[in-house]
């Protein structure tokens, strides 16, 4: 069965301070991935999608960057993390056969001191 | 640009009684939508995915309609459980990469 990992759970850094958050997918090829950020009251939003390696697609321009070094590793990254980047960050993903439901990891809390 | 709107966002509901959630889209020119439950601080659980072309989705105690034209979608949970207390989240997929337009969820509590 597949299953998806993130790390870290939480994680607490001063702003101005670089970030890396890694998810990987166990269990399946060439999956969609996609990266999601939870604000406090505010909905999922999405991030950054990846339908392969190397490919990078972003929805919002933002103070992250997104990469896919391996088929199965999803990296979000910053180099000078603000106060606004704090929130639930939730990797996702899915098979690449069309209309396929999106699995979630357990996500990582990040607090923005 | 899909907007995905849920009401109401917060329900309760006692033990036994079915649950009925409502989502609402705008742009009827959906690939498919998904229902997904969160628990307080973990991620999102894949609950049901209805496709564009499908009226109807069931799995146990769960079942989730799709009509298109009204842009809508209702997901039922017969028999609710003390269990069955987290937020259900509402997922318009817009296109054929998975890209998912998400509500901002209907908080349910189920009091014993």
């Amino acid at each position: 069965s597949q299953t998806i990992h993130q790390w870290p759970a939480t994680l607490v850094q001063p702003v101005g301070s670089p970030l890396s958050l890694e998810c990987t997918v166990e269990g399946t090829s060439n999956p969609n991935l996609y990266w999601y950020r939870q604000a406090a009251g505010r909905g999922l939003q999405l991030l950054f999608y990846s339908i392969g390696i190397g490919q990078i697609s972003s929805e919002v321009p933002q103070n992250l960057s997104a990469s896919r070094p391996q088929d199965r590793q999803f990296i979000l990254s910053s180099k000078k993390l603000l106060l606004s980047d704090s929130g639930f960050y939730l990797c996702a993903w899915s098979s690449n056969v069309g209309n396929q439901p999106q699995h979630f990891g357990d996500g990582t809390r990040l607090s923005i001191l | 640009k899909q907007e995905v709107t849920q009401i109401p966002a917060a329900l309760s509901v006692p033990e036994g009684e079915n649950l009925v959630l409502n989502c609402s889209f705008t742009d009827s020119a959906i690939y498919n939508l998904q229902w997904f439950r969160q628990d307080p601080g973990k991620g999102l659980t894949s609950l049901l995915l209805i496709q564009s072309s499908q009226r109807e989705q069931t799995s146990g105690r769960l079942n989730a309609s799709l009509d298109k034209s009204s842009g809508r979608s209702t997901l039922y949970i017969a028999a609710s459980q003390p269990g069955d207390s987290a937020t259900y989240l509402c997922a318009v997929g817009t296109d054929s990469w998975g890209k998912l337009q998400f509500g901002a969820g209907t908080q349910v509590v189920v009091t014993p």
